[in-house]
């Protein structure tokens, strides 16, 4: 079947201690999208690859980086988490929008 | 400004009883609208959308959603909940362009009794 992946699932890391977070796809879909899901909150999109181009939402902090090394992949790097960004990430996939967006079944991720 | 309102924020039904779960949207442009269920720990699953054409959409799992926009609503409604049906369900609206984000309502928890 079809599907958005990530992994892993869940990811403990250090307060500071850089950390990748891995989404792949098999839908060829164009667009791949990062959200962040704090507890008991709507997600919200920190930026999106359309096709090679990447997009970065105005409030998405600079800790926050992403890669996308082919249609398939796309990577989340956080380069210093901190306690704040403990929370799920979803990655999303959308072949334009009209049939809307594909959500994988998220990254939780803990910082210590 | 862009918003999604969902009024409710926690919802309980029995089983075999209709769910009206309620949002209303602010969006400046021609709205493209969603519900997602989310499952505890789990990611989001399109239950169905609303483009254009006829307002009453049908989804996945018997759901279905009325698009009102004199009201600026997309109701989600199911005749008889499971308890399966347990879970967080967001409302969303999107622009037609691809790539632009997703607006999330606050989100509605059901709980479905015995």
């Amino acid at each position: 079947d079809a599907m958005v992946i990530q992994n892993p699932r869940y990811q403990v890391t250090q307060f500071g201690k850089p950390v990748t977070l891995s989404c792949s796809q098999t839908l060829n879909h164009n667009v791949m999208y990062w959200y962040q899901q704090k507890s008991s909150q709507a997600p919200k999109l920190l930026f999106h690859y359309y096709d090679k181009d990447f997009n970065n939402e105005a409030d998405t902090p600079d800790n926050f980086q992403s890669r996308r090394p082919n249609t398939s992949f796309c990577f989340l790097d956080i380069r210093s988490p901190g306690l704040g960004d403990a929370a799920m990430y979803l990655c999303a996939t959308s072949r334009g929008q009209l049939a809307g967006q594909f959500f994988g079944p998220g990254t939780r991720l803990t910082v210590l | 400004a862009q918003s999604v309102t969902q009024p409710d924020i926690h919802i309980t039904v029995s089983e075999g009883a209709s769910l009206e779960l309620r949002c209303n949207y602010s969006y400046g442009a021609t709205p493209y609208l969603f519900w997602y269920v989310q499952s505890p720990g789990q990611g989001l699953q399109l239950l169905l959308k609303y483009f254009s054409g006829d307002t009453l959409v049908q989804g996945i799992k018997g759901f279905e959603a009325e698009f009102k926009r004199s009201q600026s609503s997309f109701n989600l409604r199911k005749p008889s909940v499971h308890w399966s049906d347990a879970a967080e369900y967001f409302c969303a609206v999107g622009a037609h362009q691809a790539g632009t984000a997703l607006i999330f309502g606050k989100g509605t928890t059901l709980s479905v009794s015995s």
